[in-house]
């Protein structure tokens, strides 16, 4: 079973700090995505990455970045957390033409 | 950018079929995709459709599409409480330095009514 993890199903945080969400696959997929979803807008692409050490702008960067050290961990990092960041993050990962794998999400909330 | 749309709200009774609409920007579109989002899960893809095709049937789901009118449309069958939830469909970009992203619809929340 293709899995892939999320650190934390919930996090709360205040303006200001670090944030890191963290994403692990375990299917040697070379593809990885970060989503944010808010009601009303369903699913914005924040970055996405092809392979180790790469990573490509989505629709929505402003206020993150990410890093991938190793194929199968995908991190989003948001430098200075703000409260329009309060969203559901969804991490992906896929091989073929199909994104067929999410993980379950974070909820963060950012006080 | 690529621009997808869905309607927000759609309440059928169980037992009746449901019909999810989408319309999509991307005439290079090479694959449409239906998603399926249960309260506090991931996403779970539930069916595509290439794009030289027009329909997909799949038990009770079936797929059409419009390249036409770049139309897309899920009808569930015999809906059951168990499809509450909600439904996104997401079209491919295709990127000018290579390789592809997909853009996801506002998403649709099905209630099933008894």
């Amino acid at each position: 079973d293709v899995k892939v993890t999320q650190s934390s199903r919930y996090l709360v945080k205040r303006t200001g700090e670090k944030v890191f969400l963290e994403c692990v696959q375990d299917m040697d997929h070379e593809n990885m995505f970060w989503y944010r979803q808010d009601p009303g807008l369903g699913l914005r692409l924040i970055y996405f990455s092809y392979d180790v050490k790469m990573k490509e702008k989505g629709d929505i960067p402003e206020g993150y970045s990410v890093s991938r050290e190793k194929k199968e961990r995908f991190s989003l990092i948001l430098e200075s957390a703000s409260t329009n960041q309060t969203s559901m993050y969804l991490c992906a990962s896929k091989s073929g033409p199909l994104l067929e794998f999410f993980g379950p999400g974070t909820r963060l909330t950012v006080l | 950018g690529e621009d997808v749309e869905q309607s927000l709200f759609l309440s059928v009774r169980e037992g009746d079929s449901s019909v999810i609409n989408c319309t999509y920007t991307d005439s290079s579109s090479t694959y449409l995709y239906w998603y399926k989002q249960e309260p506090g899960a991931g996403l779970q893809l539930l069916t595509y459709i290439f794009s030289n095709m027009d329909m997909k049937q799949d038990q009770r789901l079936t797929v059409l599409l419009n390249k036409k009118d770049k139309h897309l449309s899920l009808r569930i069958a015999d809906t059951q409480t168990g499809d509450s939830a909600i439904y996104f469909c997401a079209e491919t970009e295709i990127l000018t330095g290579g390789g592809n992203k997909l853009t996801f619809g506002t998403g649709t929340q099905l209630k099933v009514e008894l």
